[in-house]
């Protein structure tokens, strides 16, 4: 299994630049998380998922859209870049809370994203 | 809004020196803690889930306790070495939502 993936690694955004930061699990994790680290900080949620086609706000949602539509993939969207959306982005997946109590949440690698 | 606390925020210690630091999280709802080992420019990696007051789960060197009737957990560190140094996550896992990130403690071991 190749776990949590995420792309691209990094990026730089012009401000009003639009893009999508991808991640795929292939564990077969029903729920799936986007979070930021900003310096200093941490981990914020943003949006998450409990499956396909579910999706809700996080702490942290605006400037963000996402999506769900099958149960590998859950891209993030930012329409609008703003240098208040520099940091890094961690895309995380667990299982369906309950099988097995506690299920932990296992994370993507990051992507270090800067908006100039 | 939950609040997850961790103290202290960083601290620096000898190779050898054993040491713990603390996470402070909402005695009701309480589901699961989990605690996370994150070093820099990785992805953070799980250590350990405690679901039980009074709990107590270890992994080589390093030990964590839990106590959810007054919402803590500690971590400790028998004899650190410099591959400990990493920032610690707790997060508070409310029963099936989502988790709540403690800020972390930054720990520096120097040789």
């Amino acid at each position: 299994n190749a776990g949590v993936t995420q792309t691209p690694k990094f990026r730089i955004l012009k401000i009003g630049q639009s893009m999508t930061l991808q991640c795929t699990q292939d564990m077969n994790h029903n729920y799936m998380y986007w979070y930021r680290q900003d310096p200093g900080m941490g981990l914020k949620l943003i949006y998450y998922s409990v499956g396909a086609g579910i999706t809700d706000k996080g702490e942290v949602p605006n400037g963000y859209n996402v999506s769900r539509s099958t149960t590998e993939d859950f891209p993030l969207r930012l329409e609008l870049a703003a240098p208040s959306q520099t940091s890094v982005y961690f895309c995380a997946s667990s299982p369906l809370p309950g099988q097995g109590a506690g299920d932990t949440q296992y994370f993507g690698p990051g992507t270090r994203l800067t908006v100039l | 809004i939950l609040n997850v606390e961790q103290s202290p925020q960083s601290l620096h210690v000898q190779e050898g020196d054993s040491t713990n630091f603390t996470c402070s999280f909402p005695s009701s709802n309480f589901y699961a803690l989990h605690w996370y080992r994150w070093e820099t420019a990785k992805s953070p990696e799980a250590l350990f889930v405690m679901t039980l007051n009074g709990d107590e789960k270890k992994k080589g060197r390093i030990s964590a306790t839990l106590n959810t009737k007054e919402g803590y957990s500690y971590l400790y560190i028998k004899g650190s070495q410099p591959e400990d140094s990493a920032t610690y996550l707790c997060a508070f896992d409310n029963y099936g939502q989502n988790f709540v990130f403690g800020p972390g403690t930054r720990l520096s071991v120097l040789p």
